[in-house]
């Protein structure tokens, strides 16, 4: 099978500073990336789309200068929260879809608590 | 547009007790759809992917099938470890690398 690996799992961050969650793909090449973001008992939200080597495409109503996505390689994709705010704290999960194939596979999450 | 709606939103079952989880689509041209389990507070795992009408697919006690408006996903005597949300999604022809997802059905199986 694929295997997406994200991480953090777990961070917490004071309020104004700025974390990153990276989001792997260990055994295929991906040429997109998918960031969501869940609230609790809610469904899968996406935020963007990442595609290697070029800009993320943003959904409507997300602040592309708040969460910075960089795709720089086939295996890698990283969100960064800038000036993080309690607000933020979600759990956020990435997809990989797999180059040639028809599938995405989803990281672990990553929960974020801004104190 | 392409849509997916998910229902029932939620469903409970007793041990044993069979039951279907539905997918409602719309899709101008299905590439494939797909089917996902998620546990609380964990990303989504791969179950299916259906690509035509007629298809079906078996895992264990799940089975899903594909006509050209809906998707099934039927449990035959669940045990509680099937306990989690189903989410179903869709890819178009004409949508890229775009993935539209329902809103899921959580099921909760009691012992």
């Amino acid at each position: 099978g694929a295997v997406v690996s994200q991480h953090p799992s777990w961070v917490i961050c004071k309020s104004g500073t700025s974390v990153k969650i990276e989001c792997r793909s260990l055994d295929f090449q991906a040429t997109t990336m998918f960031w969501y973001r869940q609230f609790p008992k809610q469904s899968l939200m996406l935020m963007a789309t990442s595609n290697e080597g070029s800009k993320a495409t943003y959904e409507q109503g997300v602040e592309k200068d708040k969460f910075l996505i960089n795709h720089a390689s086939l295996t890698l994709s990283t969100l960064t929260v800038t000036s993080a705010h309690p607000e933020d704290s979600s759990f956020y999960i990435c997809s990989a879809f797999k180059g040639g194939g028809n599938t995405i596979y989803f990281g672990e999450g990553s929960w974020l608590t801004v104190v | 547009e392409d849509q997916v709606t998910q229902s029932p939103e939620a469903l409970r079952l007793q041990e044993g007790e069979s039951s279907s989880l539905n997918c409602s689509y719309t899709v101008s041209g299905l590439r494939g759809l797909f089917w996902y389990r998620q546990d609380p507070g964990k990303g989504p795992e791969f179950l299916f992917t259906l690509y035509s009408a007629g298809e079906e697919k078996e895992k264990e006690r799940l089975k899903a099938t594909l006509t050209k408006k809906e998707s099934f996903l039927h449990i035959t005597a669940p045990k509680p470890e099937d306990s989690a949300t189903y989410l179903c999604a869709v890819r178009g022809i004409n949508t890229g690398n775009q993935f539209y997802f329902g809103t899921g059905t959580s099921l909760t199986v009691i012992p």
